[in-house]
């Protein structure tokens, strides 16, 4: 079992749609979890973090974390096409805060 | 402020040679970590400095990965006797001193080919 995993995709959502991003773990110890955005080509780029239970929202982004499910989302409302990326989700282990672990990150079309 | 920087942004070699690769962080950023990405995965954990020591060199996949952060700021990754397995883009990321939720930021990575 992966410890961190993501359905590769790709999620295709019209423009103006709730994209919809799930991500699980296996360490229930993990603490702070993130959510990176990447574009072709380019490197990882921090959108949201989160590491207690419950929503955290930041302009069109919602991040939820429901540790007793070992279970991270990502809600993105009124997609634009300048979403379309793939999201990585990664999580701080158990141990330490000395790496992320990453999942192999979820492609999101969205078509005008 | 300028965000985390690394050179060169592609490196091509032949199998069996040595390359390095560097990376200056964030200013004021005292926690450094390698990553490696292959292509359609997320990065894989390296190595993490905490300042000038190595505190977790747990990813290094084996002893022909070397790294090193001698002044607590800029880091080079020492790849010796490179092997085509090894081409992958490089990410180099930092993280300030003091953070409850230790988010780190990237660089915008070295793409490396072996031949």
């Amino acid at each position: 079992q992966k410890e961190v995993e993501q359905n590769s995709g790709p999620l295709s959502v019209p423009e103006g749609a709730i994209a919809s991003l799930n991500c699980t773990y296996s360490d229930r110890g993990s603490q702070s979890f993130f959510w990176y955005r990447q574009y072709s080509g380019k490197s990882p780029e921090l959108i949201m973090f989160i590491y207690s239970n419950g929503d955290k929202e930041d302009g069109r982004f919602t991040a939820q974390l429901n540790k007793a499910s070992q279970y991270v989302s990502l809600l993105i409302r009124d997609s634009q096409p300048s979403d379309s990326a793939t999201y990585l989700c990664a999580v701080n282990p158990s141990g330490g805060y000395n790496k992320l672990i990453f999942g192999a990150g979820t492609r999101l079309a969205v078509h005008p | 402020g300028a965000g985390v920087s690394q050179t060169p942004s592609n490196k091509v070699t032949e199998k069996g040679k040595y390359v390095e690769l560097r990376c200056d962080p964030i200013s004021g950023h005292t926690a450094l970590y390698w990553y490696r990405q292959s292509l359609g995965q997320g990065p894989e954990f390296l190595i993490y400095f905490q300042g000038t020591g190595a505190a977790d060199d747990s990813g290094l996949p084996n002893d022909r990965f070397f790294a090193v952060r001698p002044e607590g700021s800029v880091s080079t990754l020492k790849i010796q006797r490179t092997e085509r397995g090894d081409s992958a883009v490089y990410l180099c990321a930092s993280r300030p001193a003091a953070t409850r939720t230790h988010e780190q930021y990237f660089g915008p990575g070295t793409r490396l080919t072996v031949t």
